[in-house]
């Protein structure tokens, strides 16, 4: 069983609808993290998190230290937005990687 | 931007030769990392350097060897590829504020013939 647990694995979507991605981890961390992967295959850090919720635009990521459990919510999702989505804990002072979540928002 | 380069961006190989990529960054920062990602397994760590001469394995090492001669810049190397090794490598840098927030370079696609 992976550490990191994304799903859904894919997610196709219309534009406008609200979306969440989710991820669970086994692990004790210290900070879990929410990246994006653009088809075109540049990977940008979007969230770190440690605690409660964090907001930018249309992103907002949550955790729950005690259920080990994280999302990233899209609101009023775009094109723009196909991406794949990347779920990391910090643990030990290593990186564990989730598998990432293919997105695609149809306009 | 962080200012990582990743160099060559493509390349294609045949099996039995050796291929080195590498990694630059202008901002001097002491963590430097190579991944592989595949489809299915996202993205795994090959080898990390924590300063110059500073290396480490990761947890998909085999096969591969590293470098770091200079702070800037971070060589992995195949010392004889194979086809398993057909992949996109990544390069990340941690400028090492605590947070193990990784910033990445352009990824490099590899293809093994």
């Amino acid at each position: 069983k992976n550490e990191v647990e994304q799903s859904p694995q894919n997610l196709t979507a219309q534009e406008g609808e609200f979306i969440t991605i989710n991820c669970s981890y086994s692990v004790g961390i210290s900070a879990l993290h929410w990246l994006q992967q653009h088809p075109g295959g540049g990977i940008v850090s979007l969230f770190m998190l440690s605690s409660g919720k964090k907001k930018h635009g249309r992103l907002i990521a949550t955790i729950n230290i005690q259920e080990k459990h994280s999302s990233l919510h899209i609101t009023a999702s775009h094109p723009r937005d196909s991406a794949v989505y990347i779920c990391a804990v910090s643990s030990n002072y290593q990186l564990i990687w989730g598998a990432g979540t293919k997105l695609i928002i149809k306009p | 931007d962080a200012g990582i380069t990743q160099s060559p961006r493509h390349k294609v190989t045949e099996t039995g030769t050796p291929v080195t990529l590498r990694c630059h960054q202008t901002e001097n920062h002491r963590y430097m990392y190579w991944y592989r990602q595949d489809p299915g397994h996202g993205l795994r760590l090959i080898h990390y350097s924590y300063g110059v001469k500073d290396t480490d394995k990761g947890e998909v090492s085999d096969g591969y060897s590293v470098s770091r001669s200079k702070t800037e810049d971070f060589l992995l190397t195949l010392e004889s590829a194979t086809s398993s090794q057909t992949s996109v490598y990544f390069c990340a840098i941690n400028p090492g504020t605590g947070t193990d927030t990784q910033y990445f370079g352009p990824g490099t696609r590899l293809t093994v013939l």
